[in-house]
C-alpha cells in the first residue's frame, strides 16, 4: 500500500499569513494527488485533485504543486475561515490513501 | 446541486450486521464512481470502498476486506455498503463521497454529511 505522510501534524498560524503543508507519497503517484478540507463536526470539503487543479469554487488563495512523492498545499493568505484540518489523498492506486492531517489553528 | 445523504447508522453489536445507504440526486447517478470513507471520532479520515460507475471495478480497504461489500443501484441512485462482522473498530462517521469521473480511480468531489456507526456490546 502507498503511505502518505504529512509535515508538519499541527501549525499555528495568524490571519493574514502564508502557510505550506507538505505531504509525500511513499511510491511515486504522478499527479494522482489530492487536498480536502475538514472543519470539526464537518464533512470534507474537496479544494484540489490532480495535485494542483481547483474544484469549483474553491478560491484561488489555495494553491497546490508538486509530482512523484512531494505536494504542497499553499494558503496564501490565511482568513478565519481557513483554520482548519487538511488531509492529502492518492487516488494512483487501489487502496487509497490519506495522509494523517494537518491541523491548522490559531497563533 | 449535488446532494448526497446517507442513512442506516445506529448502535449494532460486535459481530452483527449493517446496511449503509447514500441517496445520490443533482447528478447523473450512472456516470460517475462512488465510494465510502470512515472517520473514527477524533481519527483522520480513512478510505473504507469504491466502485466505478458499472460495478465492474471495485476496491476495499485491507481493513475491511471480506467483511464488507459496497454496491450501488443506478436505477435507484443509491450506493450501499454492506459490513458484516462488525467491530469496535469499525465505529466511525461514514461518509459517501462522489467521483469526479466513471473510473473508481479518480478524485472525490462531493461528499454527503455521515451516518454514526458504533459497534458495542
Amino acid at each position: 500500500d502507498i503511505q502518505m505522510t504529512q509535515s508538519p501534524s499541527s501549525l499555528s498560524a495568524s490571519v493574514g499569513d502564508r502557510i505550506t503543508i507538505t505531504c509525500r507519497a511513499s511510491q511515486d503517484i504522478s499527479d494522482y494527488l489530492a487536498w480536502f478540507q475538514q472543519k470539526p463536526g464537518k464533512a470534507p470539503k474537496s479544494l484540489i485533485y490532480a495535485a494542483s487543479t481547483l474544484h469549483s469554487g474553491v478560491p484561488s488563495k489555495f494553491s497546490g504543486s508538486g509530482s512523484g512523492t512531494d505536494f504542497t498545499l499553499t494558503i496564501s493568505s490565511l482568513q478565519p475561515e481557513d483554520f482548519a484540518t487538511y488531509y492529502c489523498q492518492q487516488y494512483d492506486t487501489y487502496p487509497l490513501t490519506f495522509g494523517p492531517g494537518t491541523t491548522v489553528d490559531v497563533k | 446541486d449535488v446532494h448526497l445523504v446517507e442513512s442506516g447508522g445506529g448502535l449494532v453489536q460486535p459481530g452483527r450486521s449493517l446496511r449503509l445507504s447514500c441517496e445520490a440526486s443533482g447528478f447523473t447517478f450512472d456516470d460517475y464512481a462512488m465510494h465510502w470513507v470512515r472517520q473514527a471520532p477524533g481519527k483522520g479520515l480513512e478510505w473504507v470502498s469504491g466502485i466505478s460507475w458499472n460495478s465492474d471495478r471495485i476496491g476495499y480497504a485491507d481493513s475491511v476486506k471480506g467483511r464488507f461489500s459496497i454496491s450501488r443501484d443506478n436505477a435507484k441512485n443509491s450506493l450501499y455498503l454492506h459490513m458484516n462482522s462488525l467491530r469496535p473498530e469499525d465505529t466511525a462517521f461514514y461518509f459517501c463521497a462522489k467521483g469526479r469521473k466513471y473510473h473508481s480511480l479518480s478524485p472525490f468531489d462531493n461528499w454527503g454529511q455521515g451516518t454514526l456507526v458504533t459497534v458495542s456490546p
